[in-house]
């Protein structure tokens, strides 16, 4: 089974929309964290936001947001008012396991196009 | 503030050839990890140093990959004997503390090795 799913490959939204990005994950571990990544054309993978398998609240980051529903064990990114700039691939990860460890489990990840 | 770098940016070379791929970490940042980004796998862990030892290498996928790291600092990757299906992107990201779980993987640009 995967451990995180992301079931949509690739998402084309109207620029200053709103998008959810969609991530369910799969994990047996009380204690886990998730992260969004955003992969430009560049390459460069970079970190969005966190959310801690314990934390109370969702997680914000600016126009970034994490809806995190622990029940459902889904973890949607919503990035508001969206922007040409937000066109890249982005990665929904895990983290679970041996304290001090802290490897990251990718999702395959949805291609995001800001049409203006 | 200088982030993860790696070299070389590119890497071409012929099957059955050795080579070398280097990461120098965000200062201070004691943990690292390699991962590698191909389109038939997806973004998949390799290996994790703490400090200069490594005590997860689960994800090296043949005897052929080694790495290692000195000083607590720069890291190798190493692959003997490279086979067109080692053709990928290898990314290197570093965290400060392999205890702080909240700590963030900050990642390199990667080096995008092509075997002919």
């Amino acid at each position: 089974a995967q451990k995180i799913t992301q079931t949509q490959p690739g998402m084309f939204v109207q620029e200053k929309e709103a998008v959810t990005l969609d991530c369910t994950y799969d994990t047996s571990d009380p204690s886990y964290g998730l992260f969004w990544y955003k992969q430009p054309s560049s390459g460069e993978m970079i970190f969005l936001i966190y959310q801690g398998s314990y934390d109370q609240q969702n997680a914000t980051e600016g126009r970034y947001s994490l809806n995190f529903q622990k029940a459902r064990k889904s973890a949607n990114l919503v990035i508001s008012a969206s922007q040409l700039g937000d066109s890249a691939m982005y990665f929904c990860a895990m983290r679970e396991g041996p304290f001090g460890n802290e490897k990251l489990t990718f999702g395959t990840g949805t291609r995001l196009t800001i049409i203006p | 503030g200088a982030g993860v770098s790696q070299s070389p940016s590119n890497k071409v070379t012929e099957k059955g050839k050795d080579v070398e791929l280097r990461c120098d970490p965000i200062s201070g940042h004691t943990a690292l990890y390699w991962y590698r980004q191909s389109l038939g796998q997806g973004l998949e862990f390799l290996i994790y140093f703490q400090g200069n030892s490594a005590p997860d290498k689960s994800g090296l996928p043949s005897d052929r990959f080694s790495a290692e790291r000195t000083g607590g600092s720069v890291s190798t990757l190493t692959i003997q004997r490279t086979q067109q299906e080692d053709s990928a992107v290898y990314l290197c990201a570093s965290r400060r503390s392999g205890r702080n779980r909240m700590d963030t993987q900050y990642f390199g640009p990667g080096t995008r090795l092509t075997v002919l």
